[in-house]
């Protein structure tokens, strides 16, 4: 059974960069038929979508973040990473990484189909 | 800012139907698949319906989806109190080259 686990520091400084890790396991992150996204969500509030990344290193970025945000795969760790730079208060959420079903059949398809159990980041000084 | 469009909230008393609505646009529901997810309190979301109206092994049937031109909606019949939770909606969308979810409607069981 497939199995997501976010890691990270759980705590960041303003102005700095949030790092963040996936690890991947029960499956192999250089399966052709997924991506590997990353999803926010600050306190209270509703999911944000950061951004996704093929094993071949193909990513779409969320275009609101795409200036501050990095995602990068490690098929030889079965891995895949975050790094979103700049960081304000705002940036403040629980992350989580999935395995992300995209492709064509009728239509486009991208959807989230499991999950990590998400990871709290605060950034303060 | 979501581009998807939810009421905040809903509500029901045990074995009622509820309605969930999500309106979005020609580039995104107008154009591609809606997806729903359910958040349990506490807890990492979980892909509850795909495809506009398939569910995932393990879903009951009580949950369906249905979508008509730039609007889906999800139906939750025989409302249980394990079903309060928070749901949301999801769909690619063309313009933004992004995957964008809705506001989230938070379901009560009274």
């Amino acid at each position: 059974q497939l199995q997501l686990q976010e890691s990270g520091p759980g705590l960041v400084k303003p102005s700095e960069t949030l790092s963040l890790t996936c690890t991947v396991s029960g499956g192999s992150i250089s399966s052709s038929s997924y991506y590997w996204g990353w999803i926010r969500q600050p306190p209270g509030k509703g999911l944000e979508w950061i951004g996704s990344i093929y094993y071949s290193g193909s990513t779409y970025y969320n275009p609101s973040l795409k200036s501050r945000v990095t995602i990068s795969v490690d098929t030889s760790k079965n891995q895949f990473s975050l790094k979103l730079s700049s960081v304000t208060a705002a940036d403040t959420a629980v992350y989580y990484c999935a395995q992300v079903l995209s492709g064509y059949d009728r239509y486009y398809y991208y959807y989230m189909d499991v999950w990590g159990k998400g990871t709290t980041v605060t950034v303060s000084s | 800012q979501s581009v998807l469009t939810q009421p905040p909230s809903a509500s029901g008393t045990p074995g009622q139907r509820v309605t969930i609505s999500c309106s979005g646009s020609s580039s995104n529901i107008g154009s591609n698949y809606v997806y729903w997810y359910q958040q349990l309190p506490g807890t990492a979301p979980k892909l509850l319906i795909y495809r506009n109206n398939q569910r995932p092994s393990g879903v009951p049937d009580r949950f369906s989806g249905s979508k008509s031109g730039t609007s889906a909606s999800l139906a939750i019949s025989g409302l249980r109190s394990e079903d309060e939770a928070d749901y949301y909606c999801a769909a690619w969308d063309d313009s933004l080259s992004a995957s964008v979810f809705g506001t989230g409607t938070k379901v009560t069981v009274l």
